[in-house]
């Protein structure tokens, strides 16, 4: 079985560029989350989807910073315009979540490696 | 700030030796889950704890739930070099958050 499809795996662009970052989830998983791993901040989570429709942006750092989930089995993540401190590494998961506060298992993607300079 | 606090932060040993990490917050979540992360890689499950005090085991590691379902620690008897790694605990309240990991290297 597939897992979490993320593309592209490493990016490097120049201060100013747009950055689209793209995830296919599992098949079958209702919710999908946008996270963001750094060596200082850790694993920081952006937004995530349930059933396509955005949930929950706060962590979503400033305009810059926009996603879409127009299906089930596809979601984005723009930067426009870029900053070297946009380097880091960005995970997309996903998951069943079956009702309350539960999230399910996340089943991350192996991540897009973003250098901005 | 920092929902989930995770320590220690680095830990090196040597194969054979025993190890605990804490995962403390002073919210109360649903449900803790503890991730591993291997370099150039996503985290991958290993764990979900539900019930406060709730026990459970893998193989030679032992994960417990608080009672106030406020923290969880990570015990790993016996490490082996193939337990290096990224530990990560992750609180769910809805969504999922991250401690800053332990970052775990076992020298043979």
């Amino acid at each position: 079985d597939a897992g979490v499809i993320q593309s592209p795996r490493h990016e490097v662009t120049e201060m100013g560029q747009e950055v689209t970052l793209r995830c296919k989830p599992i098949s079958g998983h209702n919710s999908l989350f946008w996270y963001r791993q750094t060596m200082m901040r850790g694993l920081e989570l952006l937004i995530y989807f349930n059933n396509n429709v955005p949930i929950d942006d706060s962590g979503m750092p400033e305009d810059r910073f926009s996603a879409k989930m127009p299906n089930a089995s596809f979601s984005t993540l723009k930067i426009q315009p870029s900053e070297p401190r946009d380097s880091a590494v960005y995970f997309c998961a996903s998951s069943l979540k079956t009702g309350g506060m539960y999230t399910g298992e996340l089943f991350f993607g192996e991540g897009s490696r973003l250098t901005v300079l | 700030t920092q929902l989930l606090e995770q320590s220690p932060q680095f830990l090196s040993i040597q194969e054979g030796e025993n190890l605990t990490v804490y995962c403390n917050s002073s919210s109360v979540f649903s449900s803790l889950q503890w991730y591993r992360q291997e370099p150039g890689e996503g985290p991958v499950l290993l764990v979900t704890v539900v019930t406060g005090g709730e026990v459970k085991k893998l193989k030679r590691l032992t994960f417990q739930f608080g009672d106030a379902r406020k923290d969880s620690s990570l015990h790993i008897t016996a490490a082996q070099p193939g337990d290096t790694g990224l530990y990560l605990c992750a609180g769910s309240r809805g969504k999922l958050i991250f401690g800053q990991g332990t970052e775990l290297s076992v020298k043979p």
